[in-house]
């Protein structure tokens, strides 16, 4: 199972970049990575997803170095909207009949005026 | 239009009671599954249906135990209450499971609290 790493908790600026970085050692070559944003009192809501390289929607990018051993998710110009908490999630269990979703504690980002 | 709802948003009560938690997708998803999140935001997966049929139980208490009607249904009735149930409850939804790339459609989650 890809466990990941990411920080507890991150503070930003409004209109700065905010670069979140998920470490994901053991990631197997099938695994997608996946980011979800979740706001207080709302369930969590996927944001991006990739494989490899990089990855942009209207929200954010998702930037994945070859060895693919860690990704990261950039946020362009936050505000206050974005305060969150970000989830890095990798992959399935494989070796198992069962799929599993693991989540992990996530990042608690938070964006001052 | 809501595509994951649960009800109720808030559950207050006392240990021992059994208490349900509803949930209904209308996304056409085939499989629904039940996550616990902690005072600490660890996000857990506790069940996963699979039209209609268990796919996934993780070590969770047998005082928990989903029920799915149908395949736009998941509910989650909890027998004699502890306090260490207190947390929140997410209901979620896929087109499939064990897929690479369907993303997850969670609900807005109950807060059951145990006293």
């Amino acid at each position: 199972l890809a466990k990941t790493t990411q920080p507890i908790s991150m503070d930003s600026y409004e209109g700065q970049e905010v670069n979140i970085t998920c470490s994901h050692n053991n990631i197997a070559t099938n695994d997608y990575i996946t980011w979800y944003q979740q706001f207080p009192s709302q369930g969590p809501r996927f944001i991006i997803q990739g494989y490899k390289t990089k990855v942009t929607n209207e929200v954010a990018s998702l930037f994945i170095p070859a060895d693919r051993k860690s990704s990261t998710l950039s946020l362009p110009r936050v505000s206050l909207s974005d305060t969150a908490v970000y989830y890095c999630l990798v992959g399935f269990d494989r070796g198992s009949t069962l799929g599993r979703l693991y989540f992990g504690r996530g990042t608690q980002l938070t964006v001052w005026p | 239009d809501t595509a994951v709802s649960q009800t109720p948003k808030y559950l207050v009560t006392q240990m021992g009671n059994d208490k349900s938690i509803k949930c209904e997708q209308n996304l056409g998803h085939d499989t629904m599954y039940w996550y616990k999140q902690d005072s600490k935001k660890f996000l857990k997966i506790m069940f996963s249906y699979n039209n209609k049929e268990l796919i996934i139980n993780e070590t969770v208490p047998n005082r928990f135990s989903p029920k799915s009607p149908d395949k736009a249904h998941l509910n989650l009735h909890i027998n004699s209450l502890e306090l260490g149930d207190s947390a929140v409850y997410f209901c979620a939804s896929s087109p499939e499971d064990r897929a690479d790339n369907s993303p997850l459609h969670f609900g807005n989650g109950t807060r059951l609290t145990v006293t």
